[in-house]
């Protein structure tokens, strides 16, 4: 168990649909990455929040958007959702806020499947 | 795009046997991490290697980095069937202030018994 969690585990939606990720840290941990993983994209980064703020961006659509708040847990909001939207998406965390100079650690992840 | 690309794709070894995956990776870097991952599972931490150094152990693991290369290799000795799993690497752009992780896409290690 890494200690960070998310919810929910699965999603079933249909095209055209919103939908809301959540993800708890570590306890401790002030940063939060979001990741998608499909089978023909492998692990995307999309984006890197710490301590409440956006601290970097990677592969992210306009149509993601994702937030931290003061507790430390993040959203990652997916709009207008598309068949190739789904895909697992992995919380991961770290202690710190320099991306890939501490270790992070992973939430067991979201399947979410568009249908 | 990739930075990090495994080699091979997919591995299959018997149990008691070495196994060894690399990575290539394009841009300079400030470090490299390996990562597991079981079917549908999260990733798990399993080594950082910084530029600077050369070799790292941790158990069973050896990582070598190779920076003139641009490349490292992640070496299990005396595999087990509990390292059946998919493997990563991730590397940290050097120089980006907006630096990102990007991972490979990683090499599948099936451990027969």
């Amino acid at each position: 168990d890494s200690g960070v969690t998310q919810t929910p585990k699965h999603l079933i939606t249909a095209t055209g649909q919103r939908v809301t990720l959540r993800c708890s840290p570590r306890s401790g941990d002030l940063s939060v990455y979001w990741y998608q993983q499909s089978l023909d994209q492998g692990l995307q980064f999309l984006i890197q929040y710490y301590n409440g703020e956006e601290r970097a961006k990677g592969n992210i659509l306009e149509r993601f958007s994702a937030q931290q708040f003061p507790d430390l847990h993040s959203e990652l909001n997916l709009s207008s959702l598309e068949l190739g939207d789904s895909a697992l998406y992995f919380c991961a965390s770290s202690a710190a806020g320099g991306i890939g100079a501490d270790t992070q650690y992973f939430g067991p992840g979201t399947r979410l499947t568009v249908l | 795009s990739q930075q990090g690309e495994e080699d091979p794709q997919a591995l299959s070894i018997q149990e008691g046997e070495n196994a060894t995956m690399n990575c290539s990776y394009k841009t300079s870097i400030n470090n490299l991490q390996w990562y597991r991952q079981n079917s549908g599972r999260g990733l798990v931490h399993l080594i950082l290697i910084r530029s600077n150094e050369r070799e790292k152990h941790s158990g069973r693991l050896r990582v070598t980095l190779d920076t003139s290369k641009k490349s490292s290799s992640l070496l299990i000795t005396a595999s087990r069937a509990a390292d059946t799993a998919s493997y990563f690497c991730a590397t940290d752009n050097e120089g980006s202030s907006a630096s990102k992780i990007i991972f490979g896409s990683g090499t599948r290690l099936s451990i027969r018994p």
